[in-house]
């Protein structure tokens, strides 16, 4: 059984630039997250999906993010025209629909704005 | 939403300590997780527990969910044991299903 995998683990990009991050999460999970941690701080939500309907999405998610979730399986997160704001860990996590909504992380996806 | 504090901020320990930290939560929980970030960013799943006790290993876990905080138990600590420790609750909000983190313990564990 395979964790949360996300791609790239790196990214370094200059400002202006758009990036663009996929998360794949774990294959029965119906739920996925995506949050952003910055340096020192706990992770903050971003936004939800349910199969593919994206449910919620916090006051963190600018104009400049989009998050997609076609067919219901993997994810991605686009940030356009990046800002030295956005310099982030970019994290993915899922979950069961189930009485237990307990999510499992994947390993982020450090985001390096110059 | 709900509100998360944990504490203490930060700890350091000998190798062989006791430490028990904190995490009091605003609201009743759906789901309250406790977490432990690795140097890499990989947040570890420890414990799921919205109430009740558990135990795993050296670690273990009891949530009040009428008074609201949980707390965190590490026995015998190894320096392996250092990193950051979160605390995350999903409150009872109506179809509000994302984890609101506390700021975290850093927990630093001398050999």
């Amino acid at each position: 059984d395979t964790g949360v995998s996300q791609n790239p683990r790196h990214k370094i990009t200059k400002r202006g630039q758009n990036v663009t991050f996929r998360c794949d999460p774990i294959s029965e999970h119906n739920r996925l997250y995506w949050y952003r941690q910055t340096l020192g701080q706990g992770p903050e939500f971003l936004t939800y999906f349910q199969n593919e309907a994206q449910l919620e999405k916090s006051r963190l998610l600018s104009d400049r993010f989009s998050a997609e979730r076609p067919k219901g399986s993997f994810s991605t997160l686009e940030i356009q025209r990046t800002e030295q704001g956005d310099s982030a860990m970019y994290l993915c996590a899922s979950s069961y629909r189930g009485l237990s909504n307990e999510q499992f992380f994947g390993p982020g996806t450090r985001l390096t704005v110059l | 939403g709900i509100q998360v504090e944990q504490s203490p901020p930060d700890l350091i320990l000998q190798e062989g300590a006791n430490s028990t930290l904190r995490c009091n939560f605003s609201d009743s929980v759906n789901n309250l997780q406790w977490f432990h970030q690795n140097p890499w960013g990989q947040l570890i799943n420890l414990f799921y527990i919205p109430s009740g006790t558990k135990q795993n290993g050296r670690l273990s876990a009891t949530t009040v969910a009428t008074e609201r905080y949980s707390l965190l138990y590490i026995s015998s600590s190894q320096t392996t044991d250092s990193g950051v420790y979160f605390c995350a609750a999903e409150g009872m909000d109506t179809g509000r299903r994302a984890l609101t983190f506390g700021s975290g313990t850093r927990l630093q564990v001398q050999p």
